[in-house]
């Protein structure tokens, strides 16, 4: 089945630093890709719909510019929390699709605790 | 916009016993998908069951069935012989089924196992 890896699973950092999370799609080329974000004991927000070789498009209220995505290739996108503050800790999952009419699949999400 | 409706923050089911999940959804698009996803405390994301809403045949897969009802914009979710591997948050989601869109989560329910 469609295998998408996301690492690193657990990030710990100071305020102030940049972090990045890979998202990869290992057995399939993803057209699309998604960034989400879940706080604890709630449901996953969308943040991000990313298109290979093109500009993400952000949802309302998230900051392009605090959470950087790039879909360079078809099996690879990043998000990039630049400046983290405590704040941005949360759980950050990607998902990837091959198509339109394909199922979504999600990586294993990212931890991240800025202290 | 569409949105998705899990007014069941909380459910338990006694081991070997059925249980419902109920959803709802708010869509004026004719062609969608529908799916439920399971999230395990390890907090990966398991598609459980999906939906094509062209379809009158209520989706299974072993044992869990759904119960969609078009007119009435409600998909539940059915799981019998409840096993304790089934705790976990169960999330519905909705899907248009054109262009480049991504899944909208209800906010979850947390079902609970007794043995």
């Amino acid at each position: 089945g469609a295998v998408v890896s996301q690492h690193p699973s657990w990030v710990i950092c100071k305020s102030g630093t940049s972090v990045k999370i890979e998202c990869r799609s290992l057995d399939f080329q993803a057209t699309t890709m998604f960034w989400y974000r879940q706080f604890p004991k709630q449901s996953l927000m969308l943040m991000a719909t990313s298109n290979e070789g093109s500009k993400a498009t952000y949802e309302q209220g998230v900051e392009k510019d605090k959470f950087l995505i790039n879909h360079a290739s078809l099996t690879l996108s990043t998000l990039t929390v630049t400046s983290a503050h405590p704040e941005d800790s949360s759980f950050y999952i990607c998902s990837a699709r091959r198509s339109s009419n394909q199922p979504q699949h999600f990586g294993d999400g990212t931890r991240l605790s800025i202290l | 916009a569409q949105t998705v409706t899990q007014s069941q923050p909380e459910m338990s089911v006694q081991e070997a016993e059925t249980v419902t999940l109920s959803c709802t959804y708010d869509t004026s698009e004719s062609d969608y998908y529908l799916f439920w996803y399971k999230q395990p405390p390890s907090r990966q994301m398991i598609l459980v069951i999906r939906q094509e809403a062209y379809k009158q045949q209520n989706a299974t897969e072993n044992r869990f069935s759904v119960n969609f009802q078009k007119a009435a914009k409600s998909f539940s979710l059915k799981i019998s012989d409840s096993q304790l591997g089934d705790a976990a948050m169960y999330f519905c989601a909705y899907r248009r089924g054109s262009g480049n869109t991504p899944l909208v989560f209800g906010k979850g329910t947390r079902l609970s196992v007794i043995a």
